[in-house]
C-alpha cells in the first residue's frame, strides 16, 4: 500500500521567503510526527499530531515555525521568513497509533539561500 | 532525559565480514530502543525494536541487536555484510514525557561496505 509521501521534494527558497512543505500521512494513521534533519545530524523532533490536536509543539526552533492538521490527515509544516540556518530535510513520520512503530517519509530538502 | 550515543560515526568493512555499530543510551526510564536504516534519497525505515521484552532483538535483513542493562548498550550486528548494507544507521529511544512517543536519535553511523 501507499507509504507517507511529502511534497515538494526539493525546495529551494531565498532568504526571507515563506515555504509551506506537505506530508500525506498513511490513511488511517492517528499520529502524525515532523522531524528536522540537518546535514550530519540524526533528525530532530519538532512537533506532534494526534488527529487534528498538536499536542507537543515544543520541538520547533522559533516561532517562525508553525504547523497544522486541520482534518486530521494532510499536515502542512510552514516556514516563515526563512533563514539560511533553516536549510535542513523535513522529514515527516506516522503511526497508526501513538505508541506504535512510525513510518517516515522520503522528506523534503529545503535550501534556503 | 532520554539520549542516544552512537560510538563511531564512520565504519568500513568487507564484504561477507561482520558488522558491528555500537550505541549506548542513557534514560531514566526502561527505555524502547530501536535501529533504523536510511539509504540516500529513501526514507527511514525500521530495522528493529527492543520494548522490554527478549533482550537479543532480531530484525530485517540479518540485523539483530543485544540490549544490556548493566552496560546501558544497544549495538547492532550482523554475521555477514552485504554491499546493499551500505547506509546511514541510527539508534534512536523513546522520549518520554508529555503526549508524545517522539523519537530522539543519534547522530548516525555511515556504514561503507567494500567489495
Amino acid at each position: 500500500g501507499a507509504g507517507v509521501s511529502q511534497s515538494p521534494r526539493y525546495k529551494v527558497a531565498k532568504r526571507g521567503q515563506d515555504v509551506a512543505l506537505r506530508c500525506d500521512p498513511i490513511s488511517g494513521h492517528v499520529s502524525l510526527f515532523w522531524y528536522q534533519q540537518a546535514l550530519g545530524q540524526g533528525p530532530e523532533f519538532l512537533t506532534y499530531f494526534q488527529n487534528e490536536a498538536q499536542l507537543d509543539k515544543s520541538g520547533l526552533p522559533s516561532d517562525r515555525f508553525f504547523a497544522e492538521r486541520p482534518e486530521g490527515s494532510v499536515s502542512t509544516l510552514k516556514i516563515q521568513r526563512t533563514q539560511q540556518e533553516d536549510s535542513a530535510v523535513y522529514l515527516c513520520a506516522s503511526s497508526p497509533r501513538p505508541a506504535n512503530e512510525q513510518f517516515f517519509g522520503p522528506g523534503t530538502r529545503l535550501t534556503v539561500l | 532525559a532520554q539520549s542516544v550515543t552512537q560510538l563511531d560515526s564512520h565504519v568500513s568493512v568487507s564484504e561477507g565480514t561482520p558488522v558491528l555499530l555500537r550505541c549506548n543510551y542513557s534514560s531514566s526510564y526502561s527505555p524502547s530502543l530501536f535501529w533504523y536504516v536510511q539509504h540516500p534519497n529513501k526514507g527511514l525505515q525500521l530495522l528493529l525494536k527492543y520494548t522490554s521484552a527478549a533482550t537479543l532483538v532480531k530484525g530485517i535483513n540479518g540485523f539483530e541487536a543485544e540490549f544490556k542493562k548493566s552496560e546501558t548498550s544497544f549495538h547492532l550486528t550482523k554475521p555477514s555484510a552485504h554491499m546493499s548494507d551500505a547506509a546511514e544507521y541510527f539508534c534512536v529511544v523513546t522520549g518520554y514525557g508529555g503526549a508524545t512517543n517522539k523519537l530522539i536519535f543519534g547522530t548516525g553511523t555511515l556504514l561503507a561496505v567494500q567489495p
